[in-house]
C-alpha cells in the first residue's frame, strides 16, 4: 500500500542553524502539506502546496520557513534559522485531488530538536 | 475562526466496555470531518471521512457519526490494541470560499483499554 515517507526520523540541531526536512508523498497525489505538533499539543497546519506553489499558509509559516518540490517525488520544508520553539514533530501529508474533501495521508513524522 | 473540541481528554476502558468519543466543531462551512488514530511518536493514521449530517461510517469495532455540530466515534467491545490517541479534524472553506485542504485538529482523546 502506498505511503508517505519522511526523512530523517529525528533531527537534532543548534539554535540558528538551517534544517531541511524531507518527504516523499504518495506518487499520484497532487496536494502536499506540512503540519507540526509540539509535544502535548494539537496538530497544527503550516502550509499547503499545489501546482508548484503555496496555496495556503498559517501564521506560523513566517519568512523563516520555505517549501519546495525540487523534483517529481520529493517535497521539502526548510527552516532557515531554527529557534528553540521550533522543536516539534513535523508531519508531511498528501492527498490525491480537490473537489470533495479528499483524505490526507500522513507520514511518520520528523522529530526536530533545537538545542 | 474554526474550532474543534474533543472530549473527554482521556478515557480508560476495560476490554469489552463500549464507549463513545465526542468531537464538537464550530466552523464556517464544513467540507469534511476526519477521524485519525495516532500512536505515540507516529503520524496520524486515517480512519474515516464524514461529509454531511446523518452520515455514518464503520470499520471493525469503530463507528463514526456526524451531526451539524458534532461527531461521535463509537467503540464497541474495545481491545487493548485499540489504545491510542484519536484525533478529529475538519476541513473547511477559506475566506475566499475555496479550500486547499487545510485541516484544523482537535486536541485528541487518549484512549487506554485495559485487558
Amino acid at each position: 500500500e502506498p505511503e508517505v515517507t519522511q526523512t530523517p526520523s529525528h533531527q537534532v540541531t543548534q539554535m540558528g542553524q538551517e534544517v531541511i526536512l524531507r518527504c516523499v508523498p504518495i506518487s499520484n497525489h497532487l496536494y502536499f502539506y506540512w503540519y507540526r505538533q509540539i509535544l502535548g499539543q494539537k496538530v497544527e497546519f503550516l502550509v499547503s502546496f499545489y501546482n508548484n506553489e503555496i496555496s495556503e499558509k498559517s501564521e506560523i509559516f513566517d519568512d523563516q520557513f520555505s517549501v519546495e518540490r525540487p523534483d517529481g517525488s520529493n517535497f521539502t520544508l526548510k527552516i532557515r534559522s531554527t529557534k528553540l520553539e521550533d522543536s516539534a514533530m513535523y508531519f508531511c501529508a498528501s492527498k490525491a485531488a480537490s473537489g470533495r474533501a479528499d483524505t490526507q495521508y500522513f507520514g511518520p513524522g520528523t522529530r526536530l530538536t533545537v538545542l | 475562526e474554526d474550532q474543534v473540541t474533543q472530549s473527554p481528554e482521556a478515557l480508560r476502558l476495560q476490554e469489552g466496555e463500549s464507549s463513545s468519543l465526542n468531537c464538537s466543531y464550530t466552523v464556517s462551512g464544513l467540507r469534511g470531518l476526519f477521524w485519525y488514530r495516532q500512536d505515540p511518536g507516529k503520524g496520524p493514521e486515517f480512519l474515516f471521512t464524514l461529509y454531511s449530517a446523518g452520515e455514518e461510517k464503520e470499520k471493525e469495532r469503530l463507528k463514526a457519526t456526524l451531526t451539524k455540530k458534532e461527531s461521535f466515534l463509537h467503540i464497541t467491545a474495545p481491545k487493548p490494541e485499540d489504545s491510542a490517541t484519536y484525533l478529529c479534524a475538519v476541513q473547511t472553506k477559506n475566506a475566499g470560499g475555496t479550500s486547499y485542504g487545510k485541516l484544523t485538529f482537535g486536541q485528541g482523546t487518549i484512549l487506554t483499554v485495559h485487558p
